[in-house]
């Protein structure tokens, strides 16, 4: 399958912007998503990207993609507790839509 | 409410007893897919449904069947479970079949855990 790697934790001040970071390797990447998952639950969708746009900004979301270093990063600006969270980076490819590569996930503890 | 239901939210079981965890939505989707999550693997795709009797192979399908004879349900059996079969199973469901300018949205159940003994 295609490699999509997070780093694992990410520390942050209530108040200040976060910055998580995610690098995959199909080229051909169609949508790239960013889901969170918050204790006990599935996962919800914030805010996808389609391969063909640099940024996408959401109220506080704003995703960046760098197609030629196959980064793509979310951040949250004005963090506050709720959104401690787990944070997944997804992808979808050109060859079959209908197969998901998702990454490890990102803790995202954010401290009063 | 629009939701994707699945039963059971928890199960502890033996090696080698069959078992079938239900996915069931009401969003008259066509797609639905499972996945197993992991610690430090993130979220691995089992098997996906296009339609009702249409079913395809994802990361990891090894030791485990689908079934889509409604388009509503889509569930996942475990002919004889092992515990590396242990782990955190959700179900998702989306309403385009993939097409390009769709939002390829999928839409998660609240996960079923899953030990084997």
């Amino acid at each position: 399958g295609e490699d999509v790697e997070q780093s694992l934790f990410l520390s942050v001040r209530e108040g200040d912007s976060s910055v998580i970071n995610c690098t995959y390797t199909d080229s051909s990447s169609t949508y790239l998503y960013w889901y969170k998952q918050e204790p006990g639950a599935g996962l919800q969708l914030l805010t996808y990207i389609f391969s063909n746009m640099d940024m996408k900004q959401d109220q506080r979301l704003t995703v960046l993609l760098n197609k030629k270093d196959k980064h793509l990063s979310l951040r949250i600006a004005d963090t506050q507790t709720g959104d401690s969270a787990i944070y997944f980076c997804a992808e979808s490819i050109l060859t079959n839509f209908n197969k998901f590569y998702f990454g490890s996930g990102t803790k995202l503890n954010v401290k009063p | 409410e629009a939701q994707v239901t699945q039963n059971p939210r928890y199960l502890i079981t033996v090696t080698g007893k069959k078992l079938t965890v239900t996915c069931s939505q009401n969003m008259n989707h066509e797609y639905m897919s499972w996945y197993r999550q992991d610690p430090g693997l993130g979220l691995r795709q089992i098997y996906y449904s296009m339609n009702v009797e249409v079913t395809d192979k994802g990361d990891v399908p090894e030791g485990y069947k689908v079934s889509r004879k409604e388009k509503r349900n889509f569930p996942l059996i475990l002919e004889s479970p092992s515990p590396n079969q242990t782990s955190l199973y959700f179900c998702a469901s989306r309403g385009t079949s993939g097409r390009v300018g769709g939002s390829n949205e999928q839409f998660f159940g609240p996960g079923t855990r899953l030990t084997v003994l």
